[in-house]
């Protein structure tokens, strides 16, 4: 079985730029969440969907990052414009729990 | 809301040596615990979960942790310690009803380090 793949493994950007993540769920896996873990503390989770709806984003800074799942499967985060504190993992997850590798954001 | 604690963010035991990563749980409703290992660059690996019924769970790489609900514990426990095992481990709660819902709440992380 495929697990979650996540792109691009690593991206450096300067502040006030865009980025944009890109995660591919575990097929057939209708639940998708993005959790952001910033080095030294544990994940803390953004946003959860539910096929192509959101169920929680209560977690999200809605002035700067937006996320979508198009047609129930693959889902980006954006952030936009990014700040110094945006640095972190950005980890993807489906169910039951399967985690991607992770996109690792530095911005300068 | 739900919270876990992760008591000690750093330990450290000699190879062959007993692993203990303790976890305290704060929830309201009966939880789903899980304990996740990360290595480092890289994603988080499932290495044992408790739902229901039995409370001491058996996990992967000699893993295994006990549901204590009268202590609201999860400590994690390995006889016997391996270099392999030096890593990230993270303690993690939901009281979602199961089924498709696991919206985790994590832990602040323990550093295991094993000395040869």
């Amino acid at each position: 079985e495929a697990g979650v793949a996540q792109s691009p493994r690593y991206k450096i950007i300067e502040k006030r730029q865009s980025v944009a993540f890109w995660c591919n769920p575990i097929s057939g896996h209708a639940t998708l969440y993005w959790y952001q873990q910033i080095l030294g503390q544990g994940p803390k989770l953004l946003i959860q969907f539910q096929n192509n709806g959101v169920v929680d984003d209560s977690q999200l800074p809605k002035d700067r990052f937006s996320a979508e799942r198009l047609k129930g499967v693959d889902s980006t985060l954006k952030i936009q414009p990014a700040k110094l504190e945006d640095s972190a993992v950005y980890l993807c997850a489906s169910v039951p729990a399967f985690f991607g590798q992770g996109t690792r954001l530095t911005v300068v | 809301a739900q919270s876990v604690t992760q008591l000690g963010s750093h330990v450290s035991v000699s190879e062959g040596a007993l692993v203990l990563l303790r976890c305290n749980y704060s929830s309201s409703v009966p939880p789903y615990l899980f304990w996740y290992v990360q290595y480092p660059n890289q994603g988080l690996q499932l290495l044992l979960k408790y739902t229901t019924g039995a409370t001491l769970v058996k996990g992967i790489n000699g893993f295994e942790a006990e549901f204590k609900k009268s202590e609201t514990s999860f400590h994690l426990t390995k006889p016997s310690a391996h270099m392999s095992d030096a890593a990230e481990y993270f303690c993690a709660v939901t009281v979602g009803s199961g089924g498709s819902n696991y919206k985790l709440t994590f832990g602040k992380g323990t550093l295991l380090t094993v000395n040869p």
